[in-house]
């Protein structure tokens, strides 16, 4: 079973330029994360999705920072315009079911690497 | 709150050692559950284990042995005779009423 998958691993862009990113999760897997992990840190949420709907956004920096879901499978991160501190690796995590008070396990993707200059 | 704290930000071993990483947690949830996950160099974070604040019982999966201290708000993690595959950054994490919340990780080395 295919794991979940990320693109792409490393982007390197000028700053105020856009990006995205995307991920497919596990078939089946209707629980959708983001994560953002700055080097030497333990990954923090930037999102959450149950299906379609984001229900924990609370996290993300809106101003620049938009995401979504479509059909409930493949999600898609964007950031516009990219700033110098948005350099860190972003994650993409899927669950069966689960919910905040009784988590799922989380099968993580490799990753995305932004590097901002 | 919620907060993981791993005070060891790196350790050395050499292969065929025990290590033990710390994690201490806190939460004023009284239902909670404690994970552990390896990130190996490739990046992608993998579950090792997870444990509901009820289940205090102590785990052993091979190499692997978690102890679970409730009155010490511990979740220590021991790898016996390591290996260089061993070798990653493990992150403890911690998921009350709020979604998993992570330490800061532990840089494990294992030297053949």
């Amino acid at each position: 079973e295919a794991g979940v998958v990320q693109s792409p691993r490393y982007k390197i862009i000028e700053k105020k330029q856009p990006v995205a990113f995307w991920c497919n999760p596990i078939s089946g897997h209707n629980t959708l994360y983001w994560y953002l992990q700055n080097l030497g840190q333990g990954p923090e949420l930037l999102i959450r999705y149950e299906n379609e709907e984001a229900v924990d956004d609370s996290q993300l920096p809106k101003d620049r920072f938009s995401a979504e879901r479509l059909k409930g499978v493949d999600s898609t991160l964007k950031i516009q315009p990219a700033e110098l501190g948005d350099s860190a690796v972003y994650l993409c995590a899927s669950s069966l079911g689960g919910s905040v008070s009784v988590p799922g396990e989380l099968f993580f993707g490799e990753g995305s690497r932004l590097t901002v200059l | 709150a919620q907060k993981v704290t791993q005070a060891q930000t790196e350790i050395s071993v050499v292969e065929k050692e025990d290590v033990t990483l710390d994690c201490v947690y806190e939460t004023r949830d009284t239902t909670y559950y404690l994970f552990w996950y390896k990130q190996p160099p490739s990046g992608e974070l993998v579950f090792l284990i997870r444990r509901n604040s009820f289940d205090e019982q102590n785990e052993i999966s091979g190499r692997y042995s978690w102890n679970f201290q409730k009155s010490t708000s511990s979740f220590n993690f021991t790898i016996t005779a390591s290996q260089v595959v061993d070798s990653a950054v493990y992150f403890c994490a911690l998921s009350g009423n709020t979604p998993l919340v992570f330490g800061k990780g532990t840089r494990l080395s294992v030297i053949a």
